[in-house]
């Protein structure tokens, strides 16, 4: 069984400032894990995942996260916030292996810019 | 990659009536998805649609609520049978490539 944990569901930040989302993962198995991002009226986008190998994986738009097995977490980070990335993130988790390989999403965190 | 759309992009329906919502894909693809997105919620997983089989059904989702068609390879509809308000959501069509899953731009339904 999976589930993953986004703790804020509501993050707000200044333009230029660091973007900070956390996400916590319970994963019986090797997990596979993703960050997506959903604008307005539209549908998922992928950001980044990790799969195996370097745990600090780059993803678009200046964003990163780093897969940390000891404290099952993948937070999501990106150095400087732009006023366009304002969106709704997802975290999700899946099984490395297995034909389910199911996604399993955490609850979004909206993430705010000001100027 | 996969570019995948949805029809109706959003509708406004009667309690008690039925929706059927399309997705189409622009490549050949066996795993497809359908997921709800509850109104300031997550995404759940309503059931897999694979082509040539029986969809699977999730804990909590029933066939005659939400039929499932998968006709091709490209194509699925979903149907939101006999609709109640608590059906209010946006109903995301997705698929999986063996790099990545892809998500549609969404079905937003309310149901009044």
């Amino acid at each position: 069984a999976q589930s993953v944990t986004q703790l804020g569901s509501h993050v707000s930040v200044s333009e230029g400032a660091l973007v900070l989302l956390r996400c916590n993962y319970s994963s019986s198995v090797p997990p596979y894990l993703f960050w997506y991002v959903q604008y307005p009226n539209q549908g998922l986008q992928l950001l980044l995942k990790y799969t195996t190998g370097a745990t600090l994986v780059k993803g678009i738009n200046g964003f990163e996260a780093e897969f940390k097995k000891s404290e099952t977490s993948f937070h999501l980070t990106k150095p400087s916030a732009h006023m366009s990335d304002a969106a709704e993130y997802f975290c999700a988790v899946s099984a490395a292996a297995g034909s389910a390989r199911q996604l399993t999403f955490g609850s979004g965190t909206q993430l705010t810019v000001l100027p | 990659s996969a570019v995948i759309s949805q029809k109706p992009s959003r509708d406004i329906c009667q309690r008690g009536t039925s929706l059927t919502i399309q997705c189409q894909v622009d490549s050949q693809v066996t795993m497809m998805f359908w997921y709800r997105q509850q109104p300031g919620q997550s995404l759940t997983l309503i059931a897999t649609a694979n082509q040539g089989s029986e969809a699977t059904y999730e804990s909590g989702f029933v066939i005659d609520k939400f039929p499932i068609s998968r006709p091709n390879l490209t194509f699925s509809t979903l149907t939101v049978s006999n609709m109640s308000p608590e059906d209010s959501s946006i109903y995301l069509c997705s698929v999986r490539t063996p790099g990545e899953q892809y998500f549609g731009p969404g079905t937003r339904l309310t149901v009044t």
